[in-house]
């Protein structure tokens, strides 16, 4: 089963306007932390937001928040006031503890590809 | 502050021949990754270090070695390279705990012929 699901393989917006970018996840684990990266294509991979499991109010950041229902197990990205420079790739992941030594690891989604229209 | 930072940027090896890549952080952070993405799959782990001298697989780690000697440097070895192997790698580095953020390095791109 898929631990990251992100449904839109690609979305476009009217600049100026808000959009959701949807994430869903799986896992039994009470502790976590929510992700999303920002990939441009430059290929880097930027940081944008993060949302911790027992975090109860949403995270924000800029022009950037997360909607996060952790009965759903979701943790949407929202983009307000799009712009031409949000056009990229966009990835949920969540940092999860590896089920075999002591580390942990990000799981990512295959993305969301963004494209910004004027 | 340079952050994290990658060598080569790009890559072409022939199947069998062997090669490292280079990571080094300026962050001070004990937790070190290598992920490849491949299209259509995102990001995954190969490699994971909690701090010098300790190091543990990934999801993907068949054909790669890593070593971690100091706390800046994560180096990630192909033993004998495969066509299998071409994809684009990327080095992380964070703080050790859930909640923190991984930076990512600006990426090598691989190709196996």
């Amino acid at each position: 089963a898929q631990k990251i699901t992100q449904t839109q393989p690609g979305m476009f917006v009217q600049e100026k306007e808000a959009v959701t970018l949807d994430c869903t996840y799986d896992t039994s684990d009470q502790s976590y932390g929510l992700f999303w990266y920002k990939q441009p294509s430059s290929g880097e991979m930027i940081f944008l937001i993060y949302q911790g499991s027992y975090d109860e109010q949403n995270a924000t950041e800029g022009r950037y928040s997360l909607n996060f229902q952790k009965a759903r197990k979701s943790a949407n990205l929202v983009i307000s006031a799009s712009q031409l420079g949000d056009s990229a790739m966009y990835f949920c992941a969540m940092r999860e503890p590896l089920l075999t030594g002591g580390g942990n690891k990000l799981t990512f989604g295959t993305g969301t590809q963004l494209k910004v229209e004027l | 502050n340079a952050g994290v930072t990658q060598t080569p940027k790009f890559q072409v090896l022939k199947t069998g021949q062997s090669m490292t890549l280079q990571c080094a952080q300026d962050m001070n952070h004990e937790y070190m990754s290598w992920y490849r993405q491949d299209p259509g799959m995102g990001l995954r782990l190969i490699h994971y270090s909690v701090g010098a001298g300790i190091t543990d697989q990934g999801e993907v780690p068949n054909g790669y070695n890593v070593s971690r000697s100091t706390t800046e440097d994560f180096p990630l070895r192909l033993l004998s390279a495969a066509p299998s192997q071409t994809s684009v790698y990327f080095c992380a580095s964070s703080e050790g705990g859930l909640y923190y953020e991984q930076y990512f390095g600006p990426g090598t791109r691989l190709t196996v012929t």
